[in-house]
């Protein structure tokens, strides 16, 4: 069965803090996903990555960075945890999918992990 | 960057009926996917609809899309109460470059299904 791991299912940091979540998929996908959800504003997209030591920011980069230095981990940092960092956070994986007849490529079916909870006091 | 909107935010039904929940988006996609996402747990796929296609099933789902009006949307007939969830659309953005790797969600639909 595949898999999405993410390191921890509840985690509480104080305001300051170094802070990192780990994600590990067992589907040999090129891409992963970190987003974060919160009430009334979905998820959105933190930091991607389609290769190792590849990274694209997304809409909400600010205050995280990320490190992908196997093709099956996908880290998400945060540098100095905030109080308006309290959030859920998904990371997801997949497959690129090559559209034919252009020079592009997008994306398969995304496959989540269960979601850390963090809580930064 | 672009973003699917569903439509309506919350939707209450007995079991038994049928649900539908549309999506809109702003600008060319390749595909769009729909996703459930059951309380506090991460989103499971439903189905992928690429751009050249108009209408896909899935056992209890059905997916329409009309890239002219920008805009697919979700049924799930003879509900059960385990439908209950929040569905979500997300759309990538068509052309090359990162943004065709970008899978961008709406706010989703929350969807309660009364016994």
């Amino acid at each position: 069965d595949v898999k999405v791991t993410q390191s921890s299912r509840y985690l509480v940091k104080r305001t300051g803090e170094k802070v990192f979540l780990e994600c590990v998929q067992d589907m040999d996908h090129e891409n992963m996903f970190w987003y974060r959800q919160d009430p009334g504003l979905g998820l959105r997209l933190i930091y991607f990555s389609y290769d190792v030591k590849m990274k694209e920011k997304g809409d909400i980069p600010e205050g995280y960075s990320v490190s992908r230095e196997k093709k099956e981990r996908f880290s998400l940092i945060l540098e100095s945890a905030s109080t308006n960092q309290t959030s859920m956070y998904l990371c997801a994986s997949s497959f690129f999918f090559f559209i034919q007849g252009a020079s592009s490529a997008t994306n398969e079916k995304l496959f989540f992990g269960s979601g850390t909870q963090l809580s930064v006091l | 960057s672009q973003q699917g909107e569903e439509d309506p935010q919350a939707l209450s039904i007995q079991e038994g009926e049928n649900a539908t929940m549309n999506c809109s988006y702003k600008t060319s996609i390749n595909n769009l996917q729909w996703y459930r996402q059951n309380s506090g747990r991460g989103l499971v796929h439903l189905i992928l609809i690429r751009s050249n296609e108009r209408e896909k099933h899935s056992g209890r789902l059905r997916v329409t899309l009309d890239t002219s009006k920008k805009s697919s949307s979700l049924l799930i007939t003879a509900s059960r109460a385990a439908d209950t969830a929040s569905y979500f659309c997300a759309t990538d953005a068509s052309g090359s470059g990162a943004g065709s790797y970008q899978l961008t969600f709406g706010k989703g639909t929350k969807l309660s299904v009364i016994p």
